[in-house]
Order: C-alpha cells, then structure tokens, then sequence
C-alpha cells in the first residue's frame, strides 16, 4: 500500500510557526476522521500529539493543533521550541484491505 | 501507570522465524485492539496489522504475504507478533501500539531485530 505524502523537511526559528502537510486520497485521507500525528525524536518510539484529526491527548501543549481540508490534513506547531525538533509522521485509515496508513514523514528542524 | 513492554532484541538468518512479545500493564488487556509497527533504519513508519484482543480477529498489510502471524494470551495480558521466512529488509525496530481514537496511544519500547546471515 502506498504512503501518504509529506514533505522531507520543515523548519523554523524559535517562536515561529511551521504546518506540515500529509496528502492521500479518497481512499483514506479524504473520507477518514481519524487522521492522527505522531512526534518520534531519534531512538525513541513515536509519541501520539494528534488524533481525531484536530484532538489532543491529555499533555501534549496546546500549540500543536491539526486540520484536514479534501485529501489533505495539516499539523501545526505554533511558538516552535528546540523540543519541538523531530519527525513528525501522520496516519490515516484506509478503506479496502488497506485497513491503515503511515506518511512519509517530516523532519522538523528548529533554526 | 498504561505500558506496553516488548521482549529484547533479536538476531536471525535469513529464512528463520522471530516471536516478538508484547506485555501490557496498566489498563484493561482485551477492551483495546493492539498494532504492530515496524520501522527499518532511517526509514519511515509501516503499519504491519493488528488484533482484537477481545475476539483475536486480525488485520494484516498486504505486502506481508501471509508471513506474519498475531496472538494474544489474555491470561498474561501479552500479544505476540512472528514473522516467518525472515529476509534481509525485514531488519527492522518491531513496535507494538494500543489503538485508541482511531490512532495509536501508546507505544511499547521497540525492538530491534536483525536479519543478517
């Protein structure tokens, strides 16, 4: 099964704001609501900061927040910290026997 | 405190099998479905299948072939992922996952298994 599409890199000085896309289609992003994203720093096991498309667990700060608009949803990190630096991957259901998809992956570097 | 806990790492040949252990703790074992994860190095996130710990129905990708097989022991609170016919890119971190809200909440530790003759 195919990956959904994020872009290889994003980045930002400390305070700005970065938004990450992850584009799939009809098939998954696109008729799916439970779109979520996950922070992995390196060696370590992603970490769940989205889900639900725009909801965050109980713990992840409130500048990070998520939208989907057709086939493509967005993760936003507002007011970026050097913690925020990481791989930011997406995931989505999939209809068929798909059954679940990851993306690609951004890594996100603060400047 | 909710954990998944993975077995250690594994070392194999080529064309072998490798069981990968993964016992919760924490919450109620058989009210969650549980997702395998892999990851080969440097490379993204694959979603491998998952289980119903309640029913053990399960789910696998496609591109496995028939090769991957998930259990649970509810008595244990453990699942169980084997992959057989082992190859060279399946070198790889195994994770387990406790599916929640449509994503992935909680993560077991990884585990590194090395396909290498």
């Amino acid at each position: 099964q195919s990956a959904l599409t994020q872009p290889p890199s994003a980045s930002g000085s400390p305070g700005q704001s970065v938004t990450i896309s992850c584009t799939g289609t009809t098939r998954d992003v696109g008729t799916s609501n439970s779109i979520s994203w996950y922070q992995q720093h390196p060696g370590k096991a992603p970490k769940l900061m989205i889900y639900e498309v725009t909801k965050r667990p109980s713990g992840v700060p409130h500048r990070f927040s998520g939208s989907k608009s057709g086939n493509t949803a967005s993760l936003t990190v507002s007011g970026l910290q050097d913690e925020d630096e990481a791989v930011y991957f997406c995931s989505s259901f999939a209809g068929g026997n798909i059954f679940f998809v990851f993306g690609t992956g951004t890594t996100v570097t603060v400047l | 405190q909710v954990h998944l806990v993975q077995s250690g790492a594994e070392v194999k040949k080529p064309g072998a099998s490798v069981k990968v252990s993964c016992k919760a703790s924490g919450f109620i074992f058989t009210a969650y479905i549980l997702s395998w994860v892999r990851q080969a190095p440097g490379q993204g996130l694959e979603w491998m299948g998952w289980i119903n710990t309640y029913n053990d129905y399960t789910d696998y990708a496609q591109n496995l072939q028939g090769r991957a097989t998930m259990t649970t022991d509810p008595s244990t609170s453990t699942a169980y992922m084997e992959l057989r016919s082992l190859r060279s890119d399946d070198t790889a971190v195994y994770y387990c996952a406790r599916r929640n809200w449509g994503g992935m909440d909680v993560w077991g530790q990884g585990t590194t298994v090395t396909v290498s003759s």
